[in-house]
């Protein structure tokens, strides 16, 4: 199984939802990564979780919660988010332990929010 | 402020031509260069990576980096209208966290009947 999944496909919230993201990979991966891409820009890098550790945090506004449960699953937990929220986040993840790593993307997921 | 740097495009190119994309980067002591292919809509897509001076080869795709320079490229070789999409150089910087891709604002190709 070469994939990185990603659920759901489509998120519509409010500006007073919760919601999470979901993550998942079966590749025997140790590095997982949260991205952000904002229309016709690169992603972005938001979070990176090392053998299940959070490494880095690019300064993320805490409205945006990582959590990774084990080493095939990362969410992202979005709570009162603002309309400039709107983004398309990936998910990718990478063997790991070394700068050589290639990673790997999922789909993505397209979030609205109102 | 370690930064990425592509030509944004279109670049547009015949079929069956080959198409020449570039990249610089900033960090001399960056080891470890990617590029990736995005379609409009989708996520990206890897499709080459380099770490030594020199091409590398895959089917129609060569990369090539000159270390030195600062500089990595993308040939694509007999060029389909399927290529048509963004072209993202991504670089691998060292940072106090941890390593971190960074990417460039990508490339956009047209591959022209």
């Amino acid at each position: 199984d070469t994939e990185v999944t990603q659920t759901p496909k489509h998120l519509v919230m409010g500006m007073t939802n919760k919601k999470s993201l979901k993550c998942e990979q079966h590749m025997g991966h140790r590095a997982m990564y949260w991205y952000k891409q904002k229309a016709k820009k690169p992603p972005e890098l938001m979070f990176v979780y090392s053998y299940e550790k959070l490494s880095i945090n690019e300064s993320v506004p805490s409205r945006f919660s990582p959590e990774c449960p084990n080493s095939s699953l990362l969410n992202l937990h979005l709570h009162a988010l603002q309309p400039e929220d709107s983004a398309l986040y990936l998910c990718a993840s990478s063997q790991g332990g070394t700068i050589y790593n290639e990673q790997f993307f999922g789909p993505g997921t397209r979030l609205t929010v109102l | 402020q370690k930064e990425v740097e592509q030509n944004s495009g279109p670049l547009s190119v015949p079929e069956g031509a080959i198409a020449s994309l570039n990249c610089t980067y900033s960090d001399r002591g960056s080891q470890s260069f990617f590029w990736y292919r995005q379609y409009s809509g989708k996520s990206p897509e890897l499709i080459m990576f380099i770490y030594s001076n020199g091409d590398k080869e895959d089917g129609r795709f060569t990369a090539q980096l000159n270390k030195a320079s600062q500089y990595v490229s993308l040939l694509i070789r007999d060029s389909q209208p399927s290529d048509s999409a963004t072209y993202l150089c991504a670089v691998v910087f060292l940072t106090g966290g941890g390593n971190k891709l960074t990417f460039g604002t990508g490339t956009q190709l047209k591959v022209e009947l």
